[in-house]
């Protein structure tokens, strides 16, 4: 099983709907959750941490599920401008230091 | 706002010469980072440092990639003999004291091609 999966997607949603996507991890003693956003060809951009008793941020809402191993993404009222790859991340603490690991992303193309 | 800079943004070198890919990352950072990703595909970590020695590194860093911060503000990746399948891009990113929450600020990244 992989550290990390997410859908590839893509999503494809038109202007203002709501839209969702999962993201698993194997290693139930990963520590800190996090949603990064990557536009093409650039690099990847934090959009939000992920709480254990989740969190918003404006159209964003982010949860975290220990028992099921997976994290949550939520966006109401969709732009243009969140088209985009968004990508999971975890971060597990090894013996040494810490182990940040990204998942493949989700891509999300939102249409007019 | 403070940002993570990388040069070059795009090599192209000949396979079997070095490379040497440059960081500077957030001043006040103490852990630092490299991840490269191939053309439609994950980001994948390659090595962390702090305090000036590595303190991870993945599969994919075997002995033909170093890193260094030789003078305090810069960060090196240098690969020794680049083959066919280092052409990627390769981010640099850091994190603060607070690293351990593992918020990781990137640079723009460099392309790496090699021929």
């Amino acid at each position: 099983r992989k550290e990390v999966e997410q859908d590839p997607g893509p999503f494809n949603v038109p202007e203002g709907a709501t839209v969702a996507f999962n993201c698993t991890y194997s290693n139930s003693a990963s520590q800190s959750f996090f949603w990064y956003r990557q536009d093409c060809r650039k690099e990847p951009k934090l959009l939000m941490s992920v709480y254990s008793s989740g969190n918003e941020d404006g159209r964003f809402t982010a949860q975290l599920n220990r028992a099921s191993q997976y994290i949550s993404l939520l966006i109401r009222d969709s732009k243009l401008s969140d088209s985009a790859t968004y990508l999971c991340v975890v971060k597990n603490l090894s013996e040494s230091a810490s182990k940040i690991i990204f998942g493949s992303g989700t891509r999300l193309s939102i249409r007019p | 706002e403070p940002e993570v800079t990388q040069t070059p943004s795009h090599q192209v070198t000949q396979m079997g010469q070095e490379v040497i890919l440059r960081c500077v990352p957030i001043s006040n950072h103490l852990y630092f980072y490299w991840y490269r990703q191939i053309l439609g595909q994950k980001v994948e970590f390659l090595v962390s440092f702090y305090n000036n020695e590595i303190s991870e590194k993945s599969e994919i860093f075997d002995d033909q990639f170093s890193v260094e911060r030789p003078d305090g503000s810069n960060f090196t990746l240098k690969i020794r003999s680049t083959k066919l399948e280092d052409s990627a891009m390769y981010f640099c990113a850091s994190s603060d004291r607070r690293g351990a929450l593992g918020e990781l600020f990137f640079g723009e990244g460099s392309r790496l091609t090699v021929l």
